[in-house]
């Protein structure tokens, strides 16, 4: 069972314009969410992280959005660059219950053409 | 700092012999997670350490596997015998939390292939 689900396996925008990245997920307990940078051959890099408290956060050219009533995050980069293509993932944890377990989604993998 | 250090970057071996992944944490970090990614799963937690202790080993596949912290700049996780169904990259990470919640930084990742 996915608790944290990444529904488009991939994304292509045109440089300069937005590239929006959605994420899903089921369990409430839930309650700090990360986005992650990919490069091929190369470890998942942090980007950007969001605490249920709050519904959006800021970083440069980076911003997610937490709607807890759907169970939703999005991350929007604006504008695109062709050096973010890669792949982005979506991460929760519920650390409230104590446990640092961090669970996936599976990836979205984003082209920026130039 | 160097950031988390992985070793070996690949490993090719063949069914039933035993392989031993390498993890260095960054310096001062107090968590230590192990990683496995595949096509058909993705990013999942095999298990994670606090202070060198393991606190959730759910992830963990089957007896085939096991992990150890003897102290708190090393880790390994052991896969005895490996089979080709274990062919996956194997991230380690860490992290450090003093308060609220922080992000885990990652290795580079070994790329494990079992033939």
């Amino acid at each position: 069972d996915q608790q944290v689900k990444q529904n488009s396996p991939s994304l292509s925008v045109q440089e300069g314009r937005i590239s929006i990245l959605n994420c899903d997920y089921t369990n409430s307990m839930f309650d700090y969410f990360l986005w992650y940078k990919k490069y091929p051959a190369e470890g998942p890099t942090f980007l950007i992280s969001i605490s249920s408290i709050k519904d959006k956060n800021e970083d440069g050219r980076f911003t997610v959005f937490l709607n807890k009533s759907a169970k939703h995050l999005s991350l929007h980069i604006v504008p695109s660059q062709p050096g973010d293509s890669a792949v982005y993932f979506c991460a929760a944890s519920g650390t409230q219950g104590g446990s640092e377990k961090l669970v996936f989604g599976k990836g979205t993998k984003l082209t920026v053409n130039p | 700092d160097a950031g988390v250090i992985q070793s070996p970057r690949h490993e090719v071996t063949e069914m039933g012999q035993e392989v031993t992944l390498r993890c260095k944490p960054i310096s001062g970090h107090d968590y230590l997670f192990w990683y496995r990614q595949t096509m058909m799963r993705g990013l999942e937690l095999l298990i994670y350490f606090n202070n060198n202790v393991p606190i959730d080993d759910s992830g963990m596949p089957e007896d085939r596997f096991s992990a150890k912290m003897p102290n708190a700049s090393f880790s390994t996780l052991k896969i005895q015998p490996s089979e080709p169904r274990d062919s996956a990259v194997y991230f380690c990470a860490s992290k450090f939390r003093p308060w609220g919640n922080t992000e885990a930084f990652f290795g580079q990742g070994t790329r494990l292939t079992v033939v």
